[in-house]
């Protein structure tokens, strides 16, 4: 299966400020996915990164606020732009395999941001 | 579209006891079901998943889970818990026909008690 990696996996940043995380993948994926989980909640998909376009963005994101970056088929950034304690989150990237004994999406391990 | 509501929000139990996460998914189309586990400060890992074939199916660390179409339910179970089990537990879906649309419960916590 896929091993993500992922940094950093802690943050705490001033409100309005930018924060880029990173997410690198051992394998050439078409599809990258980033996904938040706000304190005490379930994931929700924040976009899905094709490599060479750009990002689809789920209903309540926007790209202004959650940049992306796929410059090739095995890392992607997402940035959390201007940010308030609002956005005080784990994000998630994650990656599709199919046809593979571990089918299914394979998870990184988490960027714990807190904004104060 | 497809959903999954898991029932319980929160599972304490002693160590040693049988535990069942349940799980239900509504779906107009035949889904993928997949049981994720989150340990405290960690990312998601794969317990098991649900593809064809049998309905009974076994995961990492002795969970197993039972597919039940007429009851659209994807129970997950474990004869006999350790205190390292607590973790948040999510149940998901995947539409056979739209592979990038994963739907996630709203989590179980776990909490096992000595």
């Amino acid at each position: 299966s896929a091993v993500i990696s992922q940094k950093p996996s802690r943050d705490i940043c001033q409100r309005g400020t930018s924060l880029t995380i990173q997410c690198q993948v051992d394998s050439q994926v078409t599809m990258m996915f980033w996904y938040r989980q706000q304190p005490g909640q379930s994931l929700t998909l924040i976009a899905t990164a094709n490599q060479g376009s750009e990002a689809t963005y789920e209903s309540g994101f926007v790209i202004d606020k959650f940049p992306i970056s796929r410059p090739n088929l095995t890392f992607s950034t997402l940035t959390v732009s201007n940010m308030s304690p609002e956005d005080s989150s784990i994000y998630l990237c994650s990656v599709y395999m199919r046809f593979t004994t571990n089918y299914g999406y394979t998870f990184g391990s988490g960027t714990r941001l807190t904004v104060v | 579209a497809q959903s999954v509501t898991q029932l319980d929000s929160q599972v304490p139990v002693f160590e040693e006891a049988p535990v069942e996460l349940r799980c239900n998914y509504s779906s107009s189309v035949s889904v993928y079901l997949f049981w994720y586990v989150q340990y405290p400060n960690q990312g998601l890992q794969l317990l098991l998943k649900y593809l064809s074939g049998s309905t009974l199916v076994k995961g990492i660390n002795g969970f197993e889970a039972e597919f039940n179409k007429s009851q659209t339910s994807f129970h997950l179970r474990k004869p006999s818990v350790h205190i390292s089990d607590t973790a948040e537990y999510f149940c998901a879906v995947i539409p056979r026909d739209n592979n990038n649309d994963m739907r996630f419960g709203a989590g179980t916590r776990l909490t096992v008690k000595p």
